[in-house]
């Protein structure tokens, strides 16, 4: 398995802001995910994170909005910009592929983000 | 894009109840993952099954991929085993493990 650590864990933060997510994974890895959770709800993905190029992003989700950064096989960062109420949220980082035979994906605890 | 239907949305037990979780999804997979969601958020994989049985402990899971579902049974549950389920599928090629998540399935497990 991969161990995956995220931080900040959770962070209050000011309209108009923007926060950056670290994530850091064990081993190589051959994919990235970053995902939303808002309360209440299910995991909604925002972009696959490639390495040493632009991310790919889903359906409603916008560079500019969430700029991300893979740099190598094992880190990789989401911005979330000029931040509102709306983007309270868990991002999640989820990394897989490590394994040959398995398209195991494994999560980070999570970044809780208020804003305020 | 792929839809996962998990049901029953909510579910509360005594301690020492069995459950079925079920999981239905519109299109052929070649990925399936269980999670359980503790309070604190954190993501715990449970299953990595995108066919088969498999079982851990008091958890076994089985997935029909020619038919589309994939079941999640807990037996003997304890309070512990409160927080939400989630089925999350692909169907990507190559390398793609992008997965979707249905709404998941909230356990309480009462002592």
């Amino acid at each position: 398995s991969a161990v995956i650590s995220q931080k900040p864990s959770r962070d209050i933060c000011q309209r108009g802001t923007s926060l950056t997510i670290q994530c850091q994974v064990d081993s190589q890895v051959t994919m990235m995910f970053w995902y939303r959770q808002q309360p209440g709800q299910s995991l909604t993905l925002i972009a696959t994170a490639n390495q040493g190029s632009e991310a790919t992003y889903e359906s409603g989700f916008v560079i500019d909005k969430f700029p991300i950064s893979r740099p190598n096989l094992t880190f990789s960062t989401l911005t979330v910009s000029n931040m509102s109420p709306e983007d309270s949220s868990i991002y999640l980082c989820s990394g897989g592929g490590h394994s040959a035979n398995t398209g195991e994906l494994f999560f980070g605890e999570g970044s809780r983000l208020t804003v305020l | 894009g792929i839809q996962v239907e998990q049901s029953p949305p909510d579910l509360i037990l005594q301690e020492g109840a069995n459950s079925t979780l079920r999981c239905n999804f519109s299109d052929s997979v070649n990925n399936l993952q269980w999670f359980h969601q503790n309070p604190w958020g954190q993501l715990i994989n449970l299953f990595y099954i995108p066919s088969g049985t498999k079982q851990n402990g008091r958890l076994s899971a089985t997935t029909v991929a020619t038919e589309r579902y994939s079941l999640l049974y807990i037996s003997s549950s304890q309070t512990t085993d409160s927080g939400v389920y989630f089925c999350a599928v692909g169907n990507g090629g190559g390398s793609n493990y992008k997965l979707t998540f249905g709404k998941g399935t909230l356990l309480t497990v009462n002592p």
